[in-house]
């Protein structure tokens, strides 16, 4: 089945320090990659996306690459800000095993903390 | 912002009792979806709608149900609510269709106590 395994937190780091959350896949098809972020007491918002091999999804100065021979989507920002702080979800959908799911599996997620 | 919302936002209840969570959205997306969260383990999959009265199980279906009589609402039940199903509740919701990327949007989540 599918799965998804992120690098495990807590992460801490100082306000402008360069990010990597580190996440990999295993999926049967083709799947679609997203990075989630969950602030203090809401729900998940998309981040970003990307839908096949090579593609780079970007939003909000965080950037990450479908790789598909390394099945690996790591999240990146060059120089994270105090207001970044909040956990991380990777996730999939991979249409061809879920069927009319069309469900998302999605990582244990990575709590990210960034001081001033 | 999808127009999702869920109601309860927090509810505290007694183990035994039935406990219905509401979702409600405003974009004629054609999935639903009901998730629990729980520490460790990410989001987990509970039940899911691809239409109006047609549903599914999910990864942790046990104990729960789900309706759907109209497009706009979801409903999740927990018909004799336990101590294991102190969580956080999110609905979510995907066109299904958007170049098949089949992004979900959530809702701001229920907190459910069961004591």
């Amino acid at each position: 089945g599918n799965s998804v395994t992120q690098m495990e937190g807590p992460v801490t780091l100082s306000e402008e320090a360069f990010l990597t959350i580190n996440c990999t896949y295993t999926a049967t098809g083709y799947p679609s990659l997203f990075w989630y972020v969950q602030y203090p007491g809401e729900g998940l918002q998309l981040l970003l996306k990307a839908t096949k091999a090579d593609d780079k999804g970007s939003n909000k100065g965080f950037e990450a690459t479908y790789r598909k021979e390394t099945t690996s989507f790591h999240l990146e920002k060059g120089s994270v800000q105090v207001s970044d702080s909040a956990v991380y979800f990777c996730a999939l959908s991979d249409p061809i095993s879920s069927g009319s799911a069309r469900q998302l599996t999605f990582g244990s997620g990575t709590q990210l903390t960034v001081l001033p | 912002d999808a127009g999702i919302t869920q109601s309860p936002r927090h509810k505290v209840t007694e183990t035994g009792t039935p406990v219905t969570l509401r979702c409600h959205q405003t974009e004629n997306h054609r999935y639903m979806y009901w998730y629990r969260q729980d520490p460790g383990h990410g989001l987990r999959l509970i039940h899911y709608s691809y239409g109006v009265k047609d549903t599914d199980k999910g990864e942790v279906s046990d104990g729960y149900s789900v309706s759907r009589s109209k497009t706009e609402d979801f409903l999740l039940t927990l018909e004799s609510a336990t101590s294991s199903q102190t969580s956080v509740y999110f609905c979510a919701i995907s066109e299904g269709t958007s170049g098949f990327t089949y992004e979900q949007y959530f809702g701001p989540g229920t907190r459910l106590t069961v004591t």
